[in-house]
């Protein structure tokens, strides 16, 4: 069964300080994963997605195949970073459709 | 590019009545489109994939004869709550994948609430 699995409901740091929001997977085949932020009052937006290999406002993701996770990274965290994120996971060449994990609310403060 | 819309964003119903929510993708054609149940503070769970032109894939647990799905166009699905009850508020969410392409494109939601 696919799972997805953010262990940190809520995370708070200070403004330019690393922040790292986990994601572990549980998938027997061969995953895609994604990174997907909510703004207060906003759609869901896709952040990143590991096929890509972006980084997207200073946020990179690396998938670890041997850990199955997909952290997020950011080295120094801005005060508009606040939101949710959500870790999510899609079959390659399924039907595509996401898991999403709980999510992670991320508070930069000043 | 890649705007996906829903309409109404916000309704109100009566328990009994049945209410429709349209998921538009704007500036693309979507193969295939997703509706979401979010409630408050949790996570996003899929209810159903809506491919073009054929039946909707139900998730576990969703009522099918409950939500009716159609998705008759590339560029619209449509999800009916029949006889809707207080326990269907909830907001709803669509997302519309690009033909031929992985990533999903989220609507902004519609919030039901029921009478």
């Amino acid at each position: 069964a696919q799972r997805v699995t953010q262990p940190e409901k809520l995370l708070s740091v200070f403004k330019g300080a690393p922040v790292e929001l986990k994601c572990n997977y549980s998938y027997s085949g061969s995953p895609e994963l994604f990174w997907y932020v909510q703004y207060s009052r906003q759609r869901l937006q896709l952040l990143l997605r590991h096929i890509s290999r972006e980084s997207i406002k200073g946020f990179t993701a690396d998938l670890n195949k041997g850990e199955t996770s997909f952290h997020l990274k950011k080295p120094f965290a801005q005060e508009e970073d606040s939101a949710m994120y959500y870790c999510a996971l899609s079959s390659q060449g399924g039907s595509e459709k996401l898991v999403f994990g709980k999510g992670t609310k991320l508070t930069v403060n000043p | 590019g890649a705007v996906v819309s829903q309409h109404p964003s916000w309704v109100i119903c009566k328990s009994g009545t049945s209410v429709k929510i349209e998921c538009r993708s704007l500036d693309f054609q979507a193969t295939t489109m997703f509706w979401y149940r979010q409630f408050p503070k949790q996570s996003l769970m899929l209810m159903a994939t809506s491919n073009e032109g054929s039946k909707a894939t139900y998730e576990q647990g969703v009522e099918k004869d409950k939500f009716l799905i159609n998705h008759a166009s590339l560029t619209l699905s449509t999800l009916t709550v029949t006889s809707a009850h207080p326990e269907d508020s909830s907001f709803y969410i669509c997302s519309a994948r690009r033909t031929g392409l992985g990533e999903q494109y989220f609507g902004p939601g519609t919030r039901l609430t029921v009478t």
